[in-house]
């Protein structure tokens, strides 16, 4: 049991170039979510999804897309890629809309110069 | 959504207990509060949660006033590896979604 899986861990792109996070988790989870986490911040909610086909926007969506065709896989896709958008990206999942437990990804680190 | 306010820094020797205050005066009837912490960049992990009555698990107790308008986390025997940021979250329950909002939380560091 893998938990929450995201990758790459680390990666530097440069202005305008787009690039795709993947997260997947083995947990039969029906709830995923997506947040970025700026250096001495907390977490911002970018987008999330409540199940297969279904997915909705948190805080801070702009510049970013989400896709969820699968229980299992929850991409983050970034186009024309910032400077703003340089940060600790994770990816999470919980069962349930009362589930007492969010699971989280162990990060991703994304760089834009 | 109700906000939470904590300390952003608190020390605690090791093996004593380690008090994290939170204030979330506006929190509603159906709110619970959750407690997570963030060690060195890695992703939160959950410690425990309550909605009025006190709480205790393998980790932690929460102590939520009568009134809930303020609740404190209560590490009984501090470690080194409690050094973490520690996150009070009042939960978001929207729709169909339930989704957590983060503040800064409290820089916990425990020395020797």
């Amino acid at each position: 049991n893998a938990g929450v899986t995201q990758t790459p861990k680390f990666r530097i792109l440069k202005i305008g170039q787009s690039m795709t996070l993947q997260c997947a988790q083995d947990m039969n989870h029906n709830y995923m979510y997506w947040y970025r986490q700026d250096p001495g911040m907390g977490l911002k909610l970018i987008y999330y999804s409540v199940g297969a086909g279904i997915t909705d926007k948190g805080e801070v969506p702009n510049g970013y897309n989400v896709s969820r065709s699968t229980t299992e896989d929850f991409p983050l896709r970034l186009e024309l890629a910032a400077p703003s958008q340089t940060s600790v990206y994770f990816c999470a999942s919980s069962y349930g809309v009362w589930a007492n437990t969010i699971y989280f990804g162990e990060g991703s680190w994304l760089t834009v110069v | 959504d109700a906000k939470t306010t904590q300390p952003p820094s608190m020390d605690c020797a090791e093996g004593r207990a380690a008090n994290l205050p939170c204030n979330h005066s506006t929190i509603s009837g159906n709110e619970y509060v959750y407690w997570y912490r963030q060690i060195h960049s890695q992703g939160p992990q959950y410690i425990i949660h309550g909605l009025k009555n006190n709480e205790t698990n393998e980790m932690a107790s929460l102590i939520i006033t009568e009134d809930r308008k303020s609740s404190t986390l209560i590490l009984p025997h501090a470690t080194l590896r409690d050094t973490a940021v520690y996150y009070c979250i009042v939960r978001v329950v929207t729709g169909t979604a339930s989704k957590l909002t983060f503040g800064t939380g409290t820089r916990l560091q425990v020395t020797l």
